[in-house]
């Protein structure tokens, strides 16, 4: 299986500044059709999970623009910039290259 | 709008099996694979599955075969899970998500369903 470690926050974060959260594959997650299946999620306190980006780099649709992703085939990066309360929750890389899909453990985000 | 909604939480004895579903609106439920997600307490998601509504085929996590089934009835929209031989390891929330087939991202989510597993 793809195992996916994702790295730890200095939290808390003060408001209005940026926060990276980092992601790393055991594998390559580019594909031959040149897009790499790498996607983030955003589970708040209480809720599903919810899709932030895809393909490494693609937003959902309705996601800030304040949240971006890049990377290459197996080292992740999700920014937030200017954070806001509504940020908090715990933020989930996962592949979605070959079965079966795995997740990160979590990357937890909190805000001062 | 698209929904994904699950029933309700479940209390179960050690050994039952459970059947979760998963009801789909706002969308052509035959075009989207659904997948099954596990979150223990405080932890982490596992995929568990998916299945393909228009053809019933499904891909399991290795880990889960045995463990889950998963079913559709196409005529409601509605996508189930069946969990047997239940241990306490099997007490967690599990979540229905979906896949435009091809796409690889899941882009809604059910609200989850709790399963405690307690004699």
């Amino acid at each position: 299986d793809i195992v996916m470690t994702q790295g730890a926050l200095p939290n808390p974060v003060p408001s209005g500044e940026s926060a990276s959260i980092t992601c790393q594959s055991s594998k390559s997650l580019l594909y031959s059709d040149g897009k790499t299946y790498l996607n983030w999620y955003l589970q708040r306190p209480g809720q599903s999970p919810q899709l932030l980006i895809y393909w490494m780099s693609t937003r959902a649709s309705g996601v800030s623009d304040r949240f971006s992703g890049s990377g290459s085939g197996t080292d992740f990066t999700l920014k937030i910039s200017r954070v806001e309360a509504e940020d908090v929750g715990v933020y989930y890389c996962q592949q979605f290259l070959e079965f079966p899909f795995t997740f990160g453990s979590g990357t937890k985000l909190e805000i001062k | 709008q698209v929904k994904l909604l699950q029933s309700g939480a479940a209390l179960v004895k050690p050994g039952a099996s459970v059947k979760m579903s998963c009801k789909a609106s706002g969308y052509t439920f035959t075009d989207y694979w659904v997948s099954w997600v596990k979150q223990s307490h405080g932890k982490s998601l596992e995929w568990i599955g998916e299945i393909y509504p228009n053809s019933g085929a499904t891909n399991f996590n290795e880990k889960f075969k045995g463990k889950a089934t998963l079913t559709v009835d196409k005529s409601t929209s509605t996508a189930y899970m069946e969990l047997s031989r239940l241990t306490s390891e099997d007490s967690a929330i599990y979540y229905c998500t979906r896949e435009l087939t091809g796409k690889r991202y899941f882009d809604y989510w059910g609200q989850g369903v709790m399963v405690t597993v307690s004699s």
